[in-house]
Order: structure tokens, then sequence, then C-alpha cells
């Protein structure tokens, strides 16, 4: 069966350092792989997605980044956190690229940035 | 920006009480939609996938209607327990492009013993 990790789990970081944030996924070949963030108050929103190692497609233009450098894992990154990065990161898979596909979540990390 | 509206925002009933949500998404280049259950401290968790207008999906106590004409989609829960609070989402696909969901804020739901 496919399983999903992503950690840390909590992480409180002060405004301008990095940040790297890790998801693998275990158990299937070539997921369609995303980062998705709920800040307070707001909706979950699609951040970064990926269709395969090395292919990353941007959703809202931020100081984050992502990176697939290997099938089953995707990474997600920032060089200066900013307060406004606060929020539930979430980690998600699929195994086809139609929209009418299930994604399969991760257990989230939450980011407090201070 | 695609807007996913849901409503009520949260919900509060007794348990055996039935309740209804609602998600309202432009009807325009409608693909997919999709229902989550998020509990705390747990993944969101898939319910149902619709494609079709007049679709209608049960699980369980769980049904969910959509309507791509007019652009909603109720979800029921029969005899509430306390185990389904939760949040519940539901996300749009437009086209078939790459999976991308647009994600409602949630209603979330409790349910008193």
């Amino acid at each position: 069966s496919q399983t999903i990790h992503q950690w840390p789990v909590t992480l409180v970081q002060p405004v301008g350092s990095p940040l790297s944030l890790e998801c693998t996924v275990e158990g299937t070949s070539n997921p369609n792989l995303y980062w998705y963030r709920q800040a307070a108050g707001r909706g979950l929103q699609l951040l970064f997605y990926s269709v395969g190692i090395g292919q990353i497609s941007s959703e809202v233009p931020q100081n984050l980044s992502a990176s697939r450098p290997q099938d089953r894992q995707f990474i997600l990154s920032s060089k200066k956190l900013l307060l406004s990065d606060s929020g539930f990161y979430l980690c998600a898979w699929s195994v086809g690229a139609g929209g009418s596909y299930e994604q399969y979540f991760g257990p989230g990390t939450r980011l407090t940035v201070t | 920006i695609l807007n996913v509206e849901q409503s009520p925002q949260s919900l509060n009933v007794q348990e055996g009480d039935s309740t209804n949500f609602t998600c309202s998404f432009p009807s325009s280049n409608f693909y997919a939609l999709h229902w989550y259950r998020w509990e705390t401290a747990k993944s969101p968790e898939a319910l149902f996938v619709m494609t079709l207008n007049g679709d209608e999906k049960k699980k369980g106590r769980i049904s969910a209607t959509l309507n791509t004409k007019e652009g909603y989609s109720y979800l029921y829960i029969k005899g509430s327990q306390p185990e389904d609070s939760a949040t519940y989402l539901c996300a749009l696909s437009r086209g078939s492009t790459l999976g991308r969901l647009y994600f409602g804020r949630g209603t979330q739901l409790t349910v008193w013993p």
C-alpha cells in the first residue's frame, strides 16, 4: 500500500531563516506531487505541483521554491522566511494527472515563523 | 482567482441529527468536484469524486449530489455521530489540467453527544 511521509511535524523558525520541508511517498511510481498551504482562516492553497523528476510548476509567486530530486521525493524550501509563511503545509500525491483523480495527503507540517 | 464557496462555515448539531452543507463553484469549464473530510490532527481524506451532472455518491451515512449546470454540490450526513466531527472540504477541478484542485475553506462540523 502507498504511504506518504512529511517531516518535520512542527517547526518554529525566526523571520529570515531558511526552510526545508520534505515529503516522500512509498509504494507507487511516478506519482504527481503537490505542496499545499493553509494559512490561518483560509482554504488550502496549491503552491507547487510536479509530474516528474525536476519538473516543477508554481501556482503562486512567493519566496518559496520546490524541488523534486527523486521520483518520490518532494522538497519545499525558502532562503528567507517571512511572517506570512506561517501556516500548515500539506504534501499530496495522485496516481494520475487528470482532475478526477483523488489526491492523498500527508500528515502535514505546522510552521510558525516568529 | 477561482472562488469555491462553502456554507455554512461551521455547524454544531446534536448526535442523531441529519445535516447538509453546500459547495458552490463556477460552472464553466467544470471537470470534477471532490469532497474531502479533514479530522483534527489527521490528513484530509477523500470522500467522493464526482464528474457528471446529477451524480449522486454514497458512503455509509454520507452522500453527495452534484449540479454542474448551476454550480453546486450538497453533502449530506444522515444521523450524525460524534465521530463525524471534522472539517469537510470541497475542491473543484476545471479542465483536466494536471489535477489542479481549487479548495473551498471548508465547513467545520461538530457533533455533540
